[in-house]
């Protein structure tokens, strides 16, 4: 019962290269999200999909690029990245159907130097 | 803006101790959500509460929304080490019912 996969677990970036984060879930949820968690910050909504070809931006898009080609799979770009992308990555999903719980990864550990 | 405030923003005690953290905002949410969340993993929800006044028990862990929707609290009684955690508070944005907020969090570390 895998959940929601997030690959890789640790990452270390230099400025200015660019990645993807992967997200994959196996229950069928039609809502997925990114958000990024910063000491003293919480989480932060970056970018979210209701269902395949949606997707839409949250509190800090800025410098990340999604898409949703499946139901299953939500990847999360980095373009160029920026010493303040270092942070704690985590994608969830969920039935969205409202008041639902967020199904959550284990988080991709990203630091760019 | 939708902001959620979650106090205390730290706090430790010896096991056995009752503890009480708070989720406040100055909107009216729908729903509340309580997460915990271990070092290395991502938040597990606790609880949905929906609505108002409403108190929701977990064993030794107790949840209540605010009458007005404002404001939610979670008590703990008897508090073990592995209550240890970091607990957000969450609810959904005026957005979207999927599309969460989260408090900052309220780090708690249970003492043997």
């Amino acid at each position: 019962n895998a959940g929601v996969t997030q690959t890789p677990k640790f990452q270390v970036l230099k400025t200015g290269q660019s990645m993807t984060l992967q997200c994959a879930q196996d229950m069928n949820h039609e809502y997925m999200s990114w958000y990024r968690q910063d000491p003293g910050m919480g989480l932060r909504l970056i970018h979210y999909s209701v269902g395949a070809g949606i997707t839409d931006q949250g509190e800090v898009p800025n410098g990340y690029n999604v898409s949703r080609s499946t139901t299953e799979d939500f990847p999360l770009r980095l373009l160029s990245a920026a010493p303040s992308q270092t942070s704690v990555y985590f994608c969830a999903s969920s039935r969205g159907e409202g008041n639902q719980p967020q199904h959550f990864g284990d988080g991709t550990r990203l630091s760019i130097l | 803006t939708q902001l959620l405030e979650q106090s205390p923003q730290f706090l430790s005690i010896q096991e056995g101790e009752n503890l009480t953290v708070y989720c406040n905002s100055s909107s009216v949410f729908s729903s509340l959500q309580w997460y915990r969340q271990e070092p290395g993993e991502g938040p597990v929800l606790l609880v949905t509460v929906v609505t108002g006044g409403e108190v929701k028990k977990l064993k030794r862990l107790t949840f209540q929304f605010g009458d007005a929707r404002k404001d939610s609290s979670l008590h703990i009684t008897a508090a073990q080490p592995g209550d240890t955690g970091l607990y957000l508070c969450a609810g959904p944005t005026q957005g979207g019912s999927e599309k969460l907020v989260f408090g900052k969090g309220t780090k708690l570390t249970v003492n043997p």
